[in-house]
């Protein structure tokens, strides 16, 4: 069984700090790397996503993505009250047109 | 573009009862999905069509059935409801060449 795991949470931080969301995976093979945001009671919205090995920035989101230790990670800089949300990862199975997602890491942002 | 859409956004079923949820995206993506969200469990895949006229199982497809009519609809068929079918439905379709998925809104579906 193919896994992806995250922390529940909830993450807090204070506002204007860096929040770091971790996820590990399971299957070695994996190409593909999302992390999508989601508020209460909304679907998610894709925010990043990693294919190679190191990090990505866009904005103030940067992915880490070390696939030697089945690991990605999200950094939010500069956390707003805005940032508050359930954060999920996903990842696509290798040789397959499917995608796992974990359970999700709740992120609070503290005014 | 109105991206992904989904309907009904709620609906109320008795045990035993059959219902279609409906998807469709404007898009022109090819692949499909759709998922169920459950309290702790994260979003598990019912069904996808890779591209228009294929279908697959994904990991909770029993006591399901899909349909994809055309490149833009994805139905999702529940013959006879059951409570534990209680959740929010999700549709997403995927924009290569990069795989990224967009969700439509959902649907909270209830089984008494």
């Amino acid at each position: 069984q193919k896994e992806v795991e995250q922390n529940s949470g909830p993450l807090s931080v204070p506002e204007g700090a860096i929040a770091s969301l971790n996820c590990t995976y399971s299957d070695r093979g994996s190409q593909s790397f999302f992390w999508y945001r989601q508020y209460s009671g909304k679907s998610p919205e894709l925010i990043m996503f990693i294919y190679s090995n190191g990090d990505k920035e866009d904005g103030r989101f940067t992915a880490q993505l070390n696939k030697a230790s089945q690991y990605v990670s999200l950094l939010i800089r500069d956390s707003q009250p805005s940032d508050s949300a359930t954060y999920l990862c996903a990842v696509s199975l290798s040789g397959t047109y499917k995608y796992i997602f974990g359970t999700g890491t709740r992120l609070k942002v503290l005014a | 573009n109105a991206g992904v859409t989904q309907t009904p956004k709620f609906q109320v079923l008795k045990t035993g009862q059959s219902m279609t949820l409906q998807c469709a995206q404007d898009m022109n993506h090819n692949s499909m999905y759709w998922y169920r969200q459950d309290p702790g469990m994260g979003l598990r895949l019912i069904y996808y069509s890779a591209s228009e006229g294929t279908t697959d199982k994904g990991e909770v497809p029993n006591g399901y059935n899909v349909s994809r009519l055309n490149k833009r609809e994805f139905s999702l068929r529940l013959e006879s409801a059951a409570p534990s079918q209680t959740s929010v439905y999700f549709c997403a379709s995927i924009r290569g060449p990069y795989n990224e998925q967009f969700f439509g809104p959902g649907t909270r579906l209830t089984v008494l």
